[in-house]
């Protein structure tokens, strides 16, 4: 079966601080892991996936297959990063699992 | 590009009723997913499809049932509606699958009173 866990509902950080929402999996295949984000108002959308290994707007998540995590990581929070943060894993049957996601708030 | 469109944004019905939603999938985009999201949950995978075959499920009952078109546009029927249908039901389309990651509508927000 597929889970994913995020472990904290909320987060808060204070700007130029460095933020870390952290996401474990269950999965007995090869994963694909998501972060999907979803500002006030707006949908969600993906923000990066593991196997492009790509940053984007200054956000990291390395798959740690031993740990089974994919942590979201970003050295100098903004005010503008506050919003929902969702870990989703991909399995072989093309569903996508989403943890319960985070909310992340960075204080002025 | 012009984004995933979903319709109604919002719809009341009664328990028992059934109800339609609908998507138009991003141009070019041929695999359509449908999610059920409740208050303070993550998105649930209700099924997918691809090239207008289902290809994949979740924990949903048969009253849960969809539609693809050649145009790739999308339904999402459910039928005998319980008062726990109540949630955002989110479409999203992908090229090929969720490889190149998924872009999303804004979802209808269903409440069965």
């Amino acid at each position: 079966a597929q889970r994913v866990t995020q472990p904290e509902k909320l987060l808060s950080v204070f700007k130029g601080a460095p933020v870390e929402l952290k996401c474990n999996y269950s999965y007995s295949g090869s994963p694909e892991l998501f972060w999907y984000v979803q500002y006030s108002r707006q949908r969600l959308q993906l923000l990066l996936r593991h196997i492009s290994r790509e940053s984007i707007k200054g956000f990291t998540a390395d798959l740690n297959k031993g740990e089974t995590s994919f942590h979201l990581k970003k050295p100098f929070a903004q005010e503008e990063d506050s919003a929902m943060y969702y870990c989703a894993l991909g399995g072989s049957n093309y569903k996508l699992t989403f943890g319960k996601g985070t909310l992340l708030t960075v204080n002025p | 590009e012009t984004g995933v469109t979903q319709s109604p944004t919002h719809l009341i019905k009664t328990r028992g009723q059934q109800v339609t939603l609908r998507c138009s999938s991003q141009s070019g985009h041929n695999t359509v997913s449908w999610y059920q999201q409740a208050l303070g949950q993550g998105p649930q995978f209700i099924f997918q499809y691809y090239r207008e075959e289902e290809n994949g499920r979740g924990n949903f009952p048969p009253r849960f049932s969809g539609l693809q078109f050649p145009n790739y546009s999308s339904e999402l029927n459910v039928n005998a509606l319980e008062l726990d249908d109540s949630a955002l039901y989110l479409c999203a389309s992908s090229w090929e699958g969720q490889g190149n990651g998924y872009t999303f509508g804004s979802g209808t927000r269903l409440t069965v009173v």
